[in-house]
């Protein structure tokens, strides 16, 4: 079974640039999130879809990040205009049962 | 607000030493406990605990949940250098909007000299 697949793995950008991150779930996983992982820090669910619709944002900085989900499969997380405090590793994870959820491999960004 | 607590932050040990990890709590509408291992790229679940004192083994990994206490256990005996990582404890939620959803904490780092 194919697992979660992310793309790009490393990205670096200037501040106040656009960035723009893919997930590919694992086929047939309904569930969907991102989390954001800090160095140091464990990951914080930023967006959790459901199929299509959103289950919970609350923790979405919605003034500059968005989150997409595409036909109940793919889904993309843009920021814009990133800040140096945006650095981080963000995780795309995938589930078809809500208390097991699998893991990309991440997006490495930078913001200088 | 919710908690998730890991101790100690880090931890060096050599191989065929025992180590115990620790995660202590705080939620609302607790449902589960879980372990994950995340070495260089993503993490990888280890263990699900939704019962109390009932201990879950995988070969030299195991632990077990107090939800008297709020606080669970990851126990690794005869460390080996391949369980250098950082371990990861998360709860989830049994409904509401936080249904699905699981806070971290912040993770504790094992590393493991030969």
């Amino acid at each position: 079974e194919a697992g979660v697949a992310q793309s790009p793995r490393y990205k670096i950008i200037e501040k106040r640039q656009s960035v723009a991150f893919w997930c590919n779930p694992i086929s047939g996983h309904a569930t969907l999130y991102w989390y954001q992982q800090i160095l140091g820090q464990g990951p914080k669910l930023l967006i959790q879809f459901q199929n299509n619709g959103v289950v919970d944002d609350s923790q979405l900085p919605k003034d500059r990040f968005s989150a997409e989900r595409l036909k109940g499969v793919d889904s993309t997380l843009k920021i814009q205009p990133a800040k140096l405090e945006d650095s981080a590793v963000y995780l795309c994870a995938s589930s078809e049962r809500l208390y097991e959820q699998y893991f990309g491999p991440g997006t490495r960004l930078t913001v200088t | 607000e919710d908690k998730v607590v890991q101790s100690p932050l880090s931890l060096v040990v050599h191989e065929g030493d025992t180590v115990t990890l620790n995660c202590s709590y705080e939620v609302t509408n607790f449902r589960s406990l879980l372990w994950y291992k995340q070495e260089k790229k993503a993490p990888t679940f280890l263990f699900m605990l939704t019962s109390s004192g009932i201990e879950k083994k995988s070969g030299r990994l195991s632990s077990i949940l107090d939800k008297k206490e709020l606080f669970s256990i990851l126990n690794i005996t005869a460390t080996q250098t391949g369980d250098s990582a950082v371990y990861l404890c998360a709860v989830s939620y049994r409904g509401g909007t936080s249904y699905g959803k699981l806070t971290f904490g912040q993770g504790t780092i094992l590393t493991v000299h030969p």
